[in-house]
């Protein structure tokens, strides 16, 4: 079982609506990240979070260290959010240790 | 440099060339990570760089693999030998802190294909 779960795999939304995609870790974590990869490669780090909740225009990421499980939500959508989103922890105990999920890949329509 | 830079960023190499990948990190970031990403998969991890100490290579998957960054700024990862399942995206990251907390800044990756 893979150490960090994300779900859903793919999800396709129309402009405008509220979005949702979940991070589940298996492991004591120091922080978790959200990153964002549009197609070609380029990642970038969207959030990085050890707990509560960060805020940066129209995304929003929660964390819940007890329930080892995070959310990333994207507000008002729009077809340029399409991408894979990849969230990441780093191990509590070796920080050079980082660990990622599969990816969703999000697909806006207009 | 802006960002992270990574070169090549696409790379074709027949079963058992040898292939060079190189990673420009943001000027005087400390932290250097390197990462295999399969088609479909998220980024694993390869071997981390604390200047020009390599630190932690335990995500090596073979021998073949070797990663250095005698100056701790540039690194290279060479592979040696290359097979079909070496192909993949090859992703450095860096980071400002010697203790690996901060953000990571990724460069474009080097899409390596082993025919």
């Amino acid at each position: 079982k893979n150490e960090v779960e994300q779900s859903p795999q793919n999800l396709t939304a129309q402009e405008g609506e509220f979005i949702t995609i979940n991070c589940s870790y298996s492991v004591g974590i120091s922080a978790l990240h959200w990153l964002q990869q549009h197609p070609g490669g380029g990642i970038v780090s969207l959030f990085m979070l050890s707990s509560g909740k960060k805020k940066h225009g129209r995304l929003i990421a929660t964390i819940n260290i007890q329930e080892k499980h995070s959310s990333l939500h994207i507000t008002a959508s729009h077809p340029r959010d399409s991408a894979v989103y990849i969230c990441a922890v780093r191990h509590l105990y070796n920080n050079n240790d980082m660990r990622f999920g599969a990816g969703t890949r999000l697909t806006v329509k207009p | 440099g802006a960002g992270v830079s990574q070169s090549p960023r696409y790379k074709v190499a027949k079963r058992g060339q040898d292939v060079a990948l190189r990673c420009d990190p943001i000027s005087g970031h400390v932290s250097l990570f390197w990462y295999q990403q399969a088609l479909g998969q998220g980024p694993e991890f390869l071997t981390y760089f604390q200047n020009e100490a390599q630190l932690d290579k335990s995500g090596l998957p073979s021998d073949r693999f070797f990663a250095e960054r005698p100056e701790g700024s540039v690194s290279t990862l060479k592979i040696q030998r290359t097979q079909q399942e070496d192909s993949a995206v090859y992703l450095c990251a860096s980071s400002s802190r010697r203790i690996t907390t901060g953000e990571l800044f990724f460069g474009e990756g080097s899409r390596l294909t082993v025919l």
